[in-house]
């Protein structure tokens, strides 16, 4: 079983829609990255939590430490949100991060 | 735009041959990491330096090495290549042991393919 779990692992929206992307994991952790990558394969890091919420824009995080899951919602969904997004914890022992294998959005105009 | 940047962005290797991929960071990023990620998988940690010493390493074999320079920028090597490396390299660089607190920046990726 992976240490990082992300779901769903593919997504399909109409744009404008609210998009909930989850991650959860089994191990003791520092911090918690979202990342964006894009087709060509560049990566784009969008958040770090330790706890709480942060937003930007139409992006917004929370993590919860006591169940060890993280949501990413996109509020009005566009199609340039299409993307894999993931999620990357870094361990409270070690300076490494972790990674799920993504979630796959398509947002449909 | 990141301020990192991978050389070459893609290459056709044969089994057996030896690689070199580059990565040029932000300057005053003196944390790079590399990572490996195979088609339809997350990134997987290859390996980090900081301040020109390896201070990190997943699960990779020995035949995958690196080299921080004193200018920001990075190579891996990889020895004796097999079908299994083909994959994305990626390298993301941070000022100090920065993932903690968010400063991660990630190059556009070298994509290997092993014949």
């Amino acid at each position: 079983k992976n240490e990082v779990e992300q779901s769903p692992q593919n997504l399909t929206a109409q744009e404008g829609e609210f998009i909930t992307i989850n991650c959860s994991y089994s191990v003791g952790i520092s911090a918690l990255h979202w990342l964006q990558q894009h087709p060509g394969g560049g990566i784009v890091s969008l958040f770090m939590l330790s706890s709480g919420k942060k937003k930007h824009g139409r992006l917004i995080a929370t993590i919860n430490i006591q169940e060890k899951h993280s949501s990413l919602h996109i509020t009005a969904s566009h199609p340039r949100d299409s993307a894999v997004y993931i999620c990357a914890v870094k361990k409270s022992s070690g300076d490494k991060l972790t990674f799920g294998t993504g979630t796959r959005l398509a947002v449909r105009p | 735009e990141t301020g990192v940047t991978q050389s070459p962005t893609h290459l056709i290797k044969t089994r057996g041959q030896q690689v070199t991929l580059r990565c040029s960071s932000q300057s005053g990023h003196n944390t790079v990491s590399w990572y490996q990620q195979a088609l339809g998988q997350g990134p997987q940690f290859i390996f980090q330096y900081y301040r020109e010493e390896e201070n990190g390493r997943g699960n990779f074999p020995p035949r995958f090495s690196g080299l921080q320079f004193p200018n920001y920028s990075s190579e891996l090597n990889v020895n004796a290549l097999e079908l299994d490396d083909s994959a994305l390299y990626l390298c993301a660089s941070s000022r100090g042991l920065a993932i903690d607190t968010g400063e991660l920046f990630f190059g556009e990726g070298s994509r290997l393919t092993v014949l």
